[in-house]
């Protein structure tokens, strides 16, 4: 079965970075597009980026863009969020997500359990 | 980025059927065919009921069912049980720089 599995998160403080990451395991992971969607506690939900099965192409939320980073590894099996100069409005649980397609068109068909990131001095 | 707007909660009985609307815009649920329907159960992460607009995906239950006019998309849960009681949220591919955009949410409770 599709298993989606983040790490990475915690207590970090302003201004800082920080780097999750997402082992995928049950499907074809190099024919997918991936994504992460995040949420804030007691919030709703917030797409944050995407990036296409090959790696060629990446969007970002107006949110994060310029400070963030997705990549993947397909050899092996891995997608990843790099964020930079995180801000409290950052806090959030950050889903990785599994896309329908190739490309970052359709809709989001298997969720991780997610990984809380806490920005806090 | 702007959220879509659903009802912020909605209730009914055991047995019947409730309808949960999700507005937009020309910008994406009116020009696409790329919405979505999510339920999330406290403490869990969100589960893909529906899908462009009307498909369900293997293993979702035919109590659910999605379709669109216009700008507003919608949900509705027929045979309420015990179970459909959590958050619902919509999604919709969009013409904006953010390429996704999600409902509110909804919260249904079965009374």
């Amino acid at each position: 079965q599709v298993q989606l599995v983040e790490s990475g998160g915690g207590v970090v403080q302003p201004g800082t970075s920080v780097k999750l990451s997402c082992v995928t395991s049950g499907f074809n992971f190099k024919t997918h597009g991936m994504h992460w969607v995040r949420q804030a506690p007691g919030k709703g939900l917030d797409w944050v980026a995407a990036i296409w099965a090959d790696g060629s192409t990446k969007s970002y939320a107006d949110s994060i863009k310029g400070r963030s980073t997705i990549s993947r590894d397909n050899s092996k099996d891995t997608l990843y969020l790099q964020m930079n100069s995180l801000r409290a409005d950052d806090t959030a649980v950050y889903y990785c997500v599994r896309g329908s397609g190739y490309d970052w068109i359709g809709s989001f068909d298997n969720w991780g359990q997610g990984t809380l990131v806490t920005v806090s001095s | 980025q702007s959220a879509l707007t659903q009802p912020a909660s909605m209730s009914g009985s055991p047995g019947q059927s409730i309808t949960i609307t999700c507005t937009g815009s020309n910008s994406d649920i009116g020009i696409y065919n790329y919405v979505s329907w999510y339920q999330q159960h406290p403490g869990e992460a969100p589960k893909l009921i529906i899908y462009d607009v009307r498909t369900r995906p293997s293993g979702v239950s035919n109590r659910f069912s999605g379709s669109k006019s216009g700008n507003t998309a919608s949900l509705t849960i027929s045979g309420l049980q015990p179970e459909d009681e959590c958050d619902y949220y919509c999604s919709s591919y969009t013409t904006s720089s953010t390429l996704y955009a999600f409902g509110t949410g909804t919260r249904v409770t079965v009374l």
